[in-house]
């Protein structure tokens, strides 16, 4: 079970943004974290934590283990305004969160 | 660079089966595992199962247990998954997403998605 939050949250460009997950039990490292743009397919941005896709801006940072997480996003661009999930893959099944939206204040 | 290509929309009825394939183009789907994936209108993402990697047995989530099928054929990179006895709540965008090696790095190639619509 992976318990996001915020559920929403309201920032503006160039704002510094954290979004965590916490895990019911520890997942090592075992956390990805992705950005899903409107009538698109998910998008990879951190995996095992911590490390950023090839190709992904360096605004975007993970960090954490064990049990909690966090996705940080350094200073909001205006593409940046979407939807963002962590996913468990640590044990079956591989749960993903219940997703964020960051929206424009 | 890889991609995956989902087959066509489908409108299905209610008690009916779909089956939804994946294919990777550019590329192999061998030592890969296949996930799928489902996302409601307007809600979040549902991991379904996946086969991990394609030459295991496939393995599904307990929602779906009985009611899904994963397959794979290495030698055309093509996955599949079939739904059977679909209800309304079954309407969503259901994707494929690949893992490499180890697959606890999350899914780093996605299919477009594919819209199946139960009425």
């Amino acid at each position: 079970q992976l318990t996001q939050s915020p559920s929403s949250l309201s920032a503006s460009v160039g704002d510094r943004v954290t979004i965590t997950c916490r895990a019911s039990q520890g997942i090592s490292h075992s956390l990805a974290w992705y950005q899903q743009k409107p009538g698109k397919a998910p998008k990879l941005l951190i995996y095992a934590a911590s490390t950023l896709q090839s190709g992904v801006p360096s605004r975007f940072s993970g960090s954490g283990s064990g049990a909690d997480f966090t996705l940080t996003i350094s200073s909001l661009q205006p593409e940046d305004f979407v939807i963002y999930y962590c996913q468990q893959l640590f044990s079956y099944p591989w749960t993903f969160g219940q997703g964020t939206k960051v929206e424009i204040k | 660079q890889v991609q995956l290509v989902q087959s066509g929309a489908e409108v299905k009825r209610p008690g009916s089966s779909v089956k939804v394939s994946c294919k990777a183009s550019g590329g192999t789907l061998n030592n890969y595992a296949i996930s799928w994936v489902r996302q409601a209108p307007g809600q979040g993402l549902e991991w379904m199962g996946g086969i991990i990697p394609i030459s295991a047995p496939p393995n599904y989530a307990q929602k779906f247990q009985g009611r899904v099928t994963m397959t794979a054929d290495g030698s055309t990179s093509t996955a599949y998954m079939e739904v059977s006895s679909l209800t309304s709540e079954d309407t969503a965008v259901y994707y494929c997403a690949r893992s490499p090696p180890p697959y606890y790095y999350g899914m780093d190639v996605w299919g477009q998605g594919t819209t199946v619509i139960v009425s």
